[in-house]
This record gives C-alpha cells, sequence and structure tokens, in this order.
C-alpha cells in the first residue's frame, strides 16, 4: 500500500504557482520523498526528490515540514502542459526497492 | 543518452492469447522493473529482474513472468490473456525511475 496521501485533484491558473501537498505521516528515518508526474499516454517523469531540506531544481522547488510527516511540491510558473498527474512516494535511497505508487493528484492548469 | 525504449507501443489481443512485451533499460543500468497501469488505476508494481535474475514480484498470478537477458534487455510475458489485462504496461530504468513509455496492450 502506498504510503501517501495526496488530494485527488487541484486546478491551477497558468502563470501561476502550483502547490501540491502530500502527506506521509509514517515516513521512516531513512525514507525520501520523491515526486513524479505522469502525461497523458506517458510513462512516469521524475521530477525531484529529498529527505529533510528543502530541495529545488529546474522542474520545481520541494518544501519537508521539519517533522517529516508532509511536503508541497512547487510548480514555480505553471504552464499549460504542466497538467499531468503528480505522484508523490516514500521510499529508501539505497537499495533497490520498488516504487509503490498511489492514487496520485491530477493537476489541471487552465489558461 | 538513450532512454528507456519499449516495444510495441501498441498491440491488440483476444482472450487466451499470449503477448511478449520488451524493454532496454538505459545504457549500463542493470535493473529492469515492470508495473501494470490499468485505465483509471494506479500503477502496480509486477516484477524486477537485476543482474539477470527475478528479484521481486508483486501480486500477479504466474501467467504473469519475464526475464532478463545479458545485455539487460527484459521481456514481460503474458500468458492466457484475460480481459483485464487490458492496460498500459511500463518499464523502468533501475530503482530510481526513467520510465519507458509503455506498450498499451488492449484484449478484445
Amino acid at each position: 500500500d502506498a504510503k501517501t496521501t495526496q488530494p485527488p485533484s487541484m486546478d491551477c491558473a497558468e502563470g501561476r504557482a502550483a502547490n501540491l501537498p502530500c502527506n506521509h505521516s509514517t515516513i521512516s528515518g531513512n525514507e525520501y520523498v520523491y515526486w513524479y508526474r505522469q502525461i497523458h499516454s506517458q510513462g512516469p517523469q521524475y521530477i525531484i526528490h529529498g529527505l529533510k531540506n528543502n530541495e529545488t531544481n529546474e522542474m520545481a522547488s520541494l518544501i519537508i515540514t521539519e517533522d517529516r510527516k508532509s511536503s508541497t511540491l512547487i510548480l514555480p510558473h505553471a504552464t499549460l502542459r504542466d497538467t499531468a498527474v503528480y505522484y508523490c512516494i516514500v521510499r529508501p535511497f539505497q537499495g533497490a526497492q520498488k516504487l509503490v505508487f498511489g492514487q496520485g493528484t491530477r493537476l489541471t492548469i487552465n489558461p | 543518452e538513450a532512454g528507456v525504449t519499449q516495444s510495441p507501443t501498441h498491440l491488440i489481443k483476444t482472450r487466451g492469447q499470449q503477448v511478449t512485451l520488451r524493454c532496454s533499460p538505459i545504457s549500463g543500468h542493470t535493473s529492469v522493473y515492470w508495473y501494470q497501469q490499468a485505465l483509471g488505476l494506479g500503477l502496480q508494481f509486477l516484477l524486477w529482474y537485476d543482474e539477470g535474475e527475478e528479484r521481486n514480484r508483486g501480486n500477479f498470478p504466474p501467467r504473469f513472468s519475464g526475464r532478463q537477458f545479458p545485455n539487460y534487455s527484459s521481456e514481460l510475458n503474458v500468458n492466457a490473456l484475460e480481459l483485464e489485462d487490458s492496460a498500459l504496461y511500463l518499464c523502468a530504468s533501475e530503482a530510481f525511475g526513467h520510465f519507458g513509455d509503455g506498450t498499451r496492450l488492449s484484449i478484445l
């Protein structure tokens, strides 16, 4: 079973920041938070991951609460191409582990 | 660097038939993961191969099987196809999750 909880859907206006929440209250000390997205009819795409510090890359920012029980993925300037299902996953970094996907959040960017 | 490649992209079969799907991981990656994504459902883990060995499998019947070749490419075989096997079958290279775009299998 997935160890994360996400809202099933969200809307965001084009050009605005999209903030996608994720609850992972049972996360273990050695587990990282990973985010992926799946655009219609394509395979999932890795976005970002983090352990406890906030992370930023060219695609997004990841904010993890101090107690690590929740996190937020931020797309700073959403475009129509960011419309996708976003998955939040927790897993150990070291060691090969399968990814356990929940239902994700369907993010719709509106013009 | 070429990404994960899967073939074919689409496939139509009838009940009771058998199908083989193929996946080539990113060069240098030794692990291949197979996932099933049925319509309206999330991704379900199927099989994990590493260094030619099956390392783990998800909660799927034995008619789902596969293998990994010395070049680390992999095949997923599904026997005695059932209607509920209609899905997008995704292959991932390494646990970090470099995914291919999948094979869409339709069972008539």
